[in-house]
């Protein structure tokens, strides 16, 4: 049984446009999460995270919104960028982040067309 | 300053042969990580070193799995008598503890096809 689960396995948008690529977990200890994004033949690439103290973080293009009650998150890209192109991995974490392992959605990939 | 590096990139192997693939973290990283991603799936984490030590091996899918870190700094994942559900990419990551949220560099994986 998943823990973290990422619904939609792909998701396509215009150049310029908003993509919201959204998160459900089922573990109540997880207490911070993470997105990844991740190109073919490389590794996955840190691009924001959120603690579960908080219900938004925000850097440049990217906002991570946290809903603690639904136990659901969504990453947002705005504006959406051809070079956004990518699998994104939502992952969770139950130590805060500070150590241990991070447990990892199936992926969404986004394809931002230009 | 180079990321963490994994070798080999490709692997090919027989099943039941041995095969080890190797992790180099980031210099000055006491944290190491070694997730598994097979097709379609996210990473699935197997086993996290925090120094020399095994901190967390709980995602190793069974004996036939091992890994080793002796000096704090590399690191071999060791599979015994492969089968070809292990074929993935197997990922190794690396972090700096410190207090507060510790980010997770990620290596370019090692793919391993069991025939």
């Amino acid at each position: 049984d998943q823990q973290v689960k990422q619904n939609s396995p792909s998701l396509s948008v215009q150049e310029g446009r908003i993509s919201i690529l959204n998160c459900d977990y089922t573990n109540s200890m997880f207490d911070y999460f993470l997105w990844y994004k991740k190109y073919p033949a490389e590794g996955p690439t840190f691009l924001i995270s959120i603690s579960s103290i908080k219900d938004k973080n925000e850097d440049g293009r990217f906002t991570v919104f946290l809903n603690k009650s639904a136990k659901h998150l969504s990453l947002h890209i705005v504006p959406s960028q051809p070079g956004d192109s990518a699998v994104y991995f939502c992952a969770a974490s139950g130590y805060g982040g500070s150590q241990g392992n991070l447990i990892f959605g199936k992926g969404t990939k986004l394809s931002v067309k230009p | 300053g180079a990321g963490v590096s994994q070798t080999p990139s490709n692997k090919v192997t027989e099943k039941g042969k041995y095969v080890e693939l190797r992790c180099d973290p980031i210099s000055g990283h006491t944290a190491l990580y070694w997730y598994r991603q097979s097709l379609g799936q996210g990473p699935e984490f197997l086993i996290y070193f925090q120094g020399t030590g095994a901190a967390d091996d709980s995602g190793l899918p069974n004996d036939r799995f091992f890994a080793v870190r002796p000096e704090g700094s590399v690191s071999t994942l060791k599979i015994q008598r492969t089968e070809r559900g292990d074929s993935a990419v197997y990922l190794c990551a690396s972090s700096f503890q410190r207090g507060g949220y510790n980010e997770q560099f990620f290596g370019p994986g090692t793919r391993l096809t069991v025939l």
